[in-house]
């Protein structure tokens, strides 16, 4: 039981190349979320999931797409890389937040920079 | 923006108790209050959490108060492993700046 697991850990990019972040995760959870985090700073989410097929809007979701084609895979992309998408980007995924034993689990995190 | 407001930092002694507030007002009847902590810049890793009754585990206590608009995170014997950014959210998954916790010898 591997969690949730995120790939790459680390990538550079430069202003305008294009990358997908993939989330998975192997508790069958419905809900997946993707965060981002900079320096000093809480977490703010970008896009969530509440099922297979299924994608939304979170706090800070422009820039990025998001697709939820399986239930394990959760998958962030860039289009158009900037400098101020330079941060520490977390997954997380859960059964459902309205359920009572339902706390996030989160990944270790990607860090991109953006030159 | 966070639908919780917690102190920016926070210093404890170690093996003292560290005693986290949190203020969530506008919590609604069925939203639970959850505790995270991240630790350098790990991934958050779940503490706790409840809805109305104060709840325990193997790693820290939780008190909600009657009305629901505040909670303390209690850590009982503080070590320095547990200095941490410590998040208190309710259901909407939406974390606030959280509070920095440095455990101090």
């Amino acid at each position: 039981n591997a969690g949730v697991t995120q790939t790459p850990k680390f990538r550079v990019l430069k202003t305008g190349q294009s990358m997908t972040l993939l989330c998975a995760q192997d508790m069958n959870h419905e809900y997946m979320y993707w965060y981002r985090q900079d320096p000093g700073m809480g977490l703010r989410l970008i896009h969530y999931s509440v099922g297979e097929g299924t994608t939304a809007k979170g706090e800070v979701p422009d820039g990025y797409n998001v697709s939820r084609l399986k239930k394990q895979n959760f998958l962030l992309g860039l289009e158009s890389a900037a400098p101020s998408q330079t941060s520490v980007y977390f997954c997380a995924s859960t059964f459902s937040y309205r359920e009572k034993n339902s706390p996030l689990h989160f990944g270790n995190g990607t860090r991109l920079t953006v030159t | 923006d966070a639908k919780t407001t917690q102190p920016t930092s926070m210093d404890c002694a170690e093996g003292r108790a560290a005693n986290l507030p949190c203020n969530h007002s506008t919590i609604s009847g069925n939203e639970y209050v959850y505790w995270y902590r991240q630790i350098h810049s790990q991934g958050p890793q779940y503490i706790i959490h409840g809805l109305k009754n104060n709840e325990t585990n193997e790693m820290a206590s939780l008190i909600i108060t009657e009305d629901r608009k505040s909670s303390t995170l209690i850590l009982p014997h503080a070590t320095l492993r547990d200095t941490a950014v410590y998040y208190c959210i309710v259901n909407d998954m939406r974390f606030g700046a959280g509070t920095r916790l440095t455990v101090k010898p």
